[in-house]
């Protein structure tokens, strides 16, 4: 059974950073894209960032870019995004998604919630 | 940057069909894909490549993609399929992945 799971969300102070992880399962992990995708209180869903199967390639929505980075480590099966210069409008459930073909994110994780207030 | 719209609501009786539009320039050209989400639960994909349905998901979701307007259709609607809907593209022109706005279905 294919699982993903979230960590590492949390109340942050504007400004400051955070480290989110994805743990994934039931798949060869090295085989497929990943992303995170963000969805702020009562919004809807933004893509954040992109990352190819090994790595090499890594894309960002224009709304983090230079800010968040996105890295994974194939041998223990991990995603990250690394946020920093945290800001209040960064506020929201922080989901990482498997990608297929043409970006059809087939499986989610349940979500981390990342809070940015002082 | 590439734009999706769709409509912020759609109602529709039971054991009707409801039909959610995901307008955005020459979308036919591109590969659709449309996610179900439930309060407080994390996003489902329905729909991909336009119509492919995922194991698991009824035959009653369908899709179509031409011009500049891509459409879930849900036929015989449920109560239990109401949800937030999204479109979803690839913009190749910025290697970005798109989401629509999300249109609430009601069954009424």
């Amino acid at each position: 059974e294919v699982q993903l799971v979230e960590s590492g969300g949390g109340l942050v102070q504007p400004g400051g950073s955070l480290r989110l992880s994805c743990t994934a399962s039931g798949f060869t992990f090295s085989s497929y894209e990943m992303n995170w995708v963000r969805q702020a209180p009562g919004k809807g869903l933004e893509w954040v960032s992109y990352i190819s199967a090994p790595g090499t390639a890594v894309f960002y929505a224009d709304s983090v870019k230079g800010r968040f980075t996105i890295s994974r480590d194939n041998a223990n099966n991990s995603l990250y995004l690394q946020m920093n210069s945290l800001r209040a409008e960064d506020t929201a459930v922080y989901y990482c998604a498997r990608e297929l073909d043409l970006s059809a994110f087939d499986y989610w994780g349940q979500g981390t919630l990342v809070t940015v207030s002082s | 940057s590439y734009v999706l719209t769709q409509p912020p609501s759609v109602s529709e009786a039971p054991g009707k069909t409801a039909r959610i539009t995901c307008g955005g320039n020459d979308i036919g050209s591109k590969s659709v894909q449309w996610y179900q989400q439930k309060p407080g639960q994390a996003p489902v994909l329905v729909i991909y490549y336009d119509t492919d349905r995922p194991s698991g998901i009824p035959e009653r979701f369908s899709g179509s993609n031409s011009g500049n307007t891509a459409t879930l259709t849900i036929s015989r609607v449920e109560a239990g399929d109401e949800a937030d809907y999204y479109c979803q593209v690839w913009d190749s022109s910025s290697d970005h992945r798109v989401f629509g706005g999300g249109t609430k279905l009601t069954v009424l």
